[in-house]
């Protein structure tokens, strides 16, 4: 069966640079979620959408965007990266009132 | 807003023994409740779901959580692990409302399995 699709799976950026992020959900959901792990702690919600549109935000600093495209595919953009940004970004993707599937994550690494 | 507590950090268990695991929530109505296992460095693999219906649910690999509303519980159980089941485990309240299903995980509990 298909599952989400993240890519990259590692990323090294320094701080300052920019990254994409990138989230391919499960064919038919239309729901997409992001969620940042920190090392040791739990997965933190950062910003959903539904349709394209924006459902749902969380603790996403202004640094970072993201966006759901015609396709359904979604990517997260972070600016200005800092130290504090190096975690595990996992992407996950729903149908209404269904589970999330979890993607892989990528991992970043901030320099 | 919607909060999951789980009391345990670590726990140590023998190969063969049984395994209960620990989960709370607080949620203003009858949530979606999730347990996660996740291995070091890798995804969220989804063992259990509680909707709606029967309390106690059956999840992959041997794993069972009973629904509890009366002690806002859901623990995660198996009668006996196995070496493999070493992993976090992470229990996660959704709300139901349309537009706010995501997910709020507790802290996790990292499992060890001795010989």
């Amino acid at each position: 069966a298909a599952g989400v699709i993240q890519s990259p799976r590692h990323l090294i950026k320094e701080k300052r640079e920019t990254a994409t992020l990138k989230c391919y959900p499960i064919p038919r959901h239309d729901t997409v979620y992001w969620y940042q792990q920190g090392p040791g702690q739990d997965p933190q919600f950062l910003i959903s959408f539904y349709e394209k549109m924006q459902s749902d935000k969380g603790s996403i600093p202004d640094r970072f965007s993201a966006q759901q495209f015609s396709d359904y595919h979604s990517e997260l953009n972070m600016s200005s990266l800092e130290l504090g940004d190096s975690a595990l970004y996992f992407c996950a993707s729903s149908s209404v009132y269904n589970e999330q599937f979890f993607g892989p994550g990528t991992r970043l690494t901030v320099l | 807003a919607q909060s999951v507590t789980q009391p345990d950090i670590h726990i140590t268990v023998s190969e063969g023994a049984s395994l209960e695991l620990r989960c709370n929530y607080s949620y203003g109505a009858t949530p979606y409740l999730f347990w996660y296992v996740q291995s070091p460095g890798q995804g969220l693999q989804l063992l259990l779901k509680y909707f709606s219906g029967d309390t106690l649910v059956q999840g992959i690999k041997g794993f069972e959580a009973e629904f509890k509303r009366s002690q806002s519980s859901f623990n995660l159980r198996k009668p006996s692990v196995h070496w493999s089941d070493a992993a976090e485990y992470f229990c996660a309240v959704g709300a139901r409302d349309f537009g706010n299903e995501k997910l709020t995980f507790g802290t996790g509990t990292r499992l060890t399995i001795i010989p």
